[in-house]
């Protein structure tokens, strides 16, 4: 199975602050990667998919990047609203795996 | 609009049975691959079972083989997850997700949840 490793597991932030999470894959995945919000009590939503296209309706303040083993989400000025935990999940082979979660609190 | 719809959720025994329903509507069922994915309270996310868009293939981690079975009914565009042999552990939100393409593909669309517990 692919192992996928998030780093940090707790970021503390600012509004307008830029912000990256890293996710690392055991093993390449090339660039099926997915980036999902999630906020309390509420399901997963996607932002990213393949590894850098923007899913249509999210703000364009989020980017991600990479291939490979190694991908960032950045965030590129911290809103009130994006105060939540991101997950990356890569669906290049099964099974499915995600990180174990990148908690952005309020600083 | 596009929506998933989770039920079947509730309190079941150590090695009880439980059936899950996903109502899916606003897309064309048969030509998406789906999945089940569950959280654990205060945990992240696992997915937990695929199917392809015909129901021909079905895929699933080391964790819930042989105990978790993932069906389809495209008449009905519903999905299922039977969960036999439950264990404690098995404890969560299962979330019910329709993945962009068939048969891989990310998760575009969530349902809102439904909460399994497995307690004595």
């Amino acid at each position: 199975d692919i192992q996928m490793t998030q780093s940090p597991s707790t970021l503390s932030a600012s509004v307008g602050d830029r912000v990256s999470i890293t996710c690392r894959a055991s093993q390449s995945i090339s660039r099926w990667l997915a980036w999902y919000q999630q906020k309390p009590g509420k399901a997963p939503k996607v932002l990213i998919y393949k590894a850098s296209s923007l899913e249509s309706g999210v703000p364009s303040r989020f980017s991600g990047s990479g291939s490979g083993t190694e991908f960032t989400l950045t965030i590129s000025s911290l809103q009130p609203d994006d105060f939540a935990t991101y997950y990356c999940q890569q669906y290049n082979s099964y099974p499915w795996t995600f990180g174990q979660g990148t908690k952005v609190e309020i600083k | 609009e596009v929506q998933l719809l989770e039920s079947g959720g509730g309190l079941v025994l150590p090695g009880g049975s439980l059936r899950l329903s996903c109502a899916a509507s606003g897309f064309t069922f048969s030509s998406y691959a789906m999945s089940w994915v569950r959280q654990a309270p205060g945990k992240g996310l696992e997915w937990v079972s695929a199917m392809s868009g015909s129901g021909d293939n079905t895929y699933y981690p080391d964790s819930v083989k042989g105990r978790f079975t993932i069906s389809r009914d495209n008449s009905k565009n519903t999905l299922y997850l039977q969960m036999n042999s439950l264990r404690a552990e098995d404890t969560a939100v299962y979330y019910c997700a329709k993945q962009d393409w068939n048969p891989g593909g990310y998760m575009d669309v969530w349902g809102k949840g439904t909460t399994v517990t497995v307690s004595s």
